[in-house]
């Protein structure tokens, strides 16, 4: 178990710049997860994957917001026409499916400082 | 809408002071109950599951307990080391699996 690895750890970038993060899951986890914190919040979920079906999306997900997760394995969150706004930390989170109520196991995020 | 109120928001305690972390929730029927330890910079790492009113947990210095509408985090004779900031997540019935976090209790242990 080598545990949820996110790329890259930190990305600083202009706004109105697109950027994509990616994430690998545990590998036997077929639901993947993303999330955004902000300093003081707990994590705001975003998206869902089971397998590669995207079956969840929050409101908070603006259509400048894009995830994929081709094949099942690996994820990818892109940002395009980056605002202020979407500087945080995001994380993303895998789980087995089964049992409903599986803990996730978060990887530990990329930071997005907007300049 | 479902909802996961953390208290206090910050906690200062000294080496060896034992003290509680409060998650209150309210959800129309309870799946699951998660607690998290996030430190600085990294991830929330996953802690304990509760399933039912009644139940409990417990790793090294951390107890969790479970009521219908609060968790317990308890915390026996801190140390340094388990400063961090505690998150509490609750999973609602219905066709989601996705839980609901509390914005989390910052705890400071000083020695």
């Amino acid at each position: 178990d080598t545990g949820v690895s996110q790329d890259p750890r930190h990305k600083i970038t202009k706004r109105g710049q697109n950027v994509t993060f990616r994430c690998d899951p545990i590998s036997e986890h077929n639901r993947l997860y993303w999330y955004r914190q902000t300093l003081g919040q707990g994590p705001e979920f975003l998206t869902y994957f089971q397998n590669e079906a995207q079956l969840e999306k929050s409101r908070l997900l603006s259509d400048r917001f894009s995830a994929e997760r081709p094949k099942g394995s690996f994820s990818t969150l892109e940002i395009q026409r980056t605002e202020q706004g979407d500087s945080a930390m995001y994380l993303c989170a895998s789980s087995l499916a089964g049992a409903v109520n599986q803990p996730q196991h978060f990887g530990d995020g990329t930071r997005l400082s907007i300049l | 809408e479902d909802q996961v109120t953390q208290s206090p928001e910050a906690l200062r305690l000294q080496e060896g002071e034992s003290s509680s972390l409060n998650c209150s929730y309210t959800v129309s029927g309870l799946r699951g109950l998660f607690w998290y330890r996030q430190d600085p910079g990294k991830g929330p790492e996953f802690l304990f599951t509760l399933y039912s009113a009644g139940e409990e947990k417990e790793k090294e210095r951390l107890k969790a307990t479970l009521t219908k509408k609060e968790s317990f985090l308890h915390i026996t004779a801190p140390k340094p080391e388990d400063s961090a900031t505690y998150l509490c997540a609750v999973q609602a019935p219905g066709g989601s699996y996705i839980p609901t976090f509390g914005r989390g209790t910052s705890l400071i242990v000083h020695p």
